[in-house]
This record gives C-alpha cells, structure tokens and sequence, in this order.
C-alpha cells in the first residue's frame, strides 16, 4: 500500500549516510509486514520483516519501524552504500491472507 | 542450498502461442506464489498452490491464465494464446508455512511480439 504525501518515489543520498524509505499501507487488519530490495533484471529480496505486535526490528544495517496507529511502515538504512542503489518494496499481508500486497517502489540511488 | 528457480529466464512468444513458465521451490518449501510485475509498478498477486491444489486464485485473469503444482515436478504457469498485454515478468515466491515469508525466484521476463 501507499498513500499520496508519504511515499517518494525516488531517494538519493550519497554514500555513508543514512537512508530512510516510507510506506504507508493500506489495510488495518495486515499484521504481517516485509521489506524486499530488487535490483534490475532480478526479483525481489528478503531484507526484513516485521509482525504487528512488535514496533521495531533490526537487522544487519536496517531497521525496519512500524507505527500501527497511522498505518506506517519505513525501513532505515545505516552508512548507505553504492550496493544499496535499488527499488525497494514494502509488503503487506493479513494472518487469514496468503497473498502479499505489494506497495509502489521508492528507487535508491547511492552516489560514491 | 538452492533458492527459487525460476526458468527460463526470458521468453518470447508471438500473439496466439502459449507460454509456460516454471517454477521450482526453495528445498522443504511446498508452498508456491506466482506475481506479475509490470514495467515501473510493484508485484501483483496472482496464484497461491500447495502440491496438488490451488489454494487461492483471486488474482488470475478468468481466461487464457492457469496453474498447477504436481505431485512431482515444478509449478507451472501456463498463458495460453497470448496477447501483448500479457508481456511482464512473472514472479515465483516459496514458503514453509504460509504465515512465513516469501522468497522470490529471479522472474522470467515475458515479451509478446
């Protein structure tokens, strides 16, 4: 899902510094939550996900935070690097659901 | 330890011929998504099988689209007489349990001439 006023479709940063990607979802009832980077010519890959009885959720240079009362999702990238430079997804899906509702790509361009 | 295979790669089909596309799980993964992506949008939900059975097939178009999951073999996604429209590149995911995540194959990319 994503909402008009939240979601750039378009970041640059420049190398090192932190990134933050926005997405808003859709669906009150989705309480499964996943971020996919896809670089061009390949399909999308697992970076992190989150469920909604968490807030927050690290990994290895990202974070991922959930605010369930504005219905807001946004994946940080610590110390970006050019290897980053891809269109990065938010994924919804509710517990009864099978199927992941995809939003609109943000593209990620790293400059050295 | 072998991801999604997804095969082949890239695919091109004149109007009216048909298209099969394949799509082998992650190892002790049995459950199997297909997704369309259009150029510059996100992925769109279309097929979910368990060997054998389709589980969930709101987001296939009502004519020419199918799909299966044997007992034995890939998953198939087959378009019959296809038509420009039908030019993207088609995604297989797998999964555990269907609460889990989805791990994507690298797409098969699609044209229509």
């Amino acid at each position: 899902g994503e909402s008009v006023g939240l979601h750039l479709p378009t970041l640059s940063v420049q190398e090192g510094d932190n990134s933050i990607i926005n997405c808003a979802y859709s669906n009150s009832a989705s309480d499964y939550f996943i971020w996919y980077k896809q670089e061009s010519g390949k399909g999308p890959q697992f970076i992190i996900d989150i469920r909604s009885n968490m807030d927050k959720r690290q990994g290895q240079r990202v974070t991922v935070l959930l605010n369930k009362t504005v219905k807001h999702l946004s994946l940080q990238i610590a110390a970006t690097q050019p290897g980053d430079s891809a269109v990065y997804f938010c994924a919804e899906k509710t517990q009864a659901g099978t199927a992941l509702i995809f939003g609109k790509g943000t593209t990620l361009s790293v400059s050295s | 330890n072998a991801g999604v295979m997804q095969n082949p790669r890239h695919l091109v089909r004149r109007r009216g011929q048909e298209a099969r596309l394949r799509c082998s799980p992650m190892k002790g993964h049995s459950h199997v998504y297909w997704y369309r992506q259009l150029p510059e949008e996100g992925l769109k939900f279309m097929v979910y099988l368990q060997k054998e059975n389709i589980i969930d097939e709101s987001g296939m178009p009502k004519e020419r689209f199918s799909a299966e999951f044997p007992k034995e073999g890939p998953s198939i996604l087959r378009i019959q007489q296809v038509v420009r429209g039908d030019s993207a590149a088609y995604f297989c995911a797998s999964s555990g349990p269907p609460a889990d995540t989805q791990y994507f194959g690298p797409g098969t990319r699609l044209t229509v001439l």
